[in-house]
């Protein structure tokens, strides 16, 4: 059963840090998604790839937010430094793109559930 | 992304039918009508989709109205484990997801 991996699961750390997070997009996608999700803001997307390119980071705050795909069994968000309004559940999903167009099922992870003091 | 209206909340009864709604009256002719749910403490998952015609799969239905201005996620018999915020989405092509705050579904046993 294929699935996307997000680790950490839980990331606790201070104010002024680096986090890194990381995901598995299941083998064969060509899309890979980062949402964030917060009490306040719900589901949002940050930044999104296709065949590991960037396509839109629009989401993300730029001066500390980044997003990167090293190889395509690997997605980064990295935030430095880190800040408290950042704590949040950061989601991972991959999805395969048609040629021919047409809607694309998104496969979430469990996400990364980050908590900066 | 079209927007989507759906109830904030809904309550159902364990093993009976639920119909959750959504009006998407600003949908053009190519948006297809994506559900996803999500169940506490996990991500959101895709449920189903259709672009006119009403869609079965193993985990619900979709009815679409012939205006296509609204549609219908049926769960045939609802389970405590169907307990989960469910949203409509329409998504453009960009193809990323636009969530909105979605349905809370509550099941009772």
């Amino acid at each position: 059963d294929a699935r996307v991996t997000q680790t950490p699961r839980h990331k606790v750390t201070e104010m002024g840090q680096e986090v890194t997070m990381r995901c598995q997009p299941i083998l064969g996608h060509n899309t890979v998604f980062w949402y964030r999700q917060t009490m306040m803001q719900g589901l949002e997307l940050l930044a999104y790839f296709r065949n590991r390119a960037p396509l839109d980071d629009s989401g993300m705050p730029k001066d500390r937010f980044s997003a990167e795909m090293p190889d395509a069994t690997l997605a980064t968000l990295k935030i430095q430094p880190s800040e408290p309004r950042d704590s949040a559940v950061y989601f991972c999903a991959s999805g395969l793109v048609l040629s021919g167009g047409g809607p694309d099922t998104q496969y979430f992870g469990p996400g990364t559930r980050l908590t900066v003091l | 992304d079209a927007k989507t209206t759906q109830p904030n909340s809904m309550e159902s009864n364990e093993e009976e039918p639920v119909h959750l709604p959504c009006n998407h009256s600003t949908i053009s002719g190519t948006d297809y009508i994506h559900w996803y749910r999500q169940l506490p403490s996990q991500g959101p998952e895709y449920v189903i989709h259709g672009l006119t015609s009403n869609v079965n799969n193993r985990m619900a239905s979709l009815a679409i109205a012939e205006d296509r201005k609204s549609s219908t996620l049926i769960l045939h018999r609802a389970t405590l484990r169907d307990a989960a915020v469910y949203y409509c989405i329409l998504p453009a092509g960009r193809r990323a997801l636009t969530f909105g705050s979605g349905t809370r579904l509550q099941v009772q046993p």
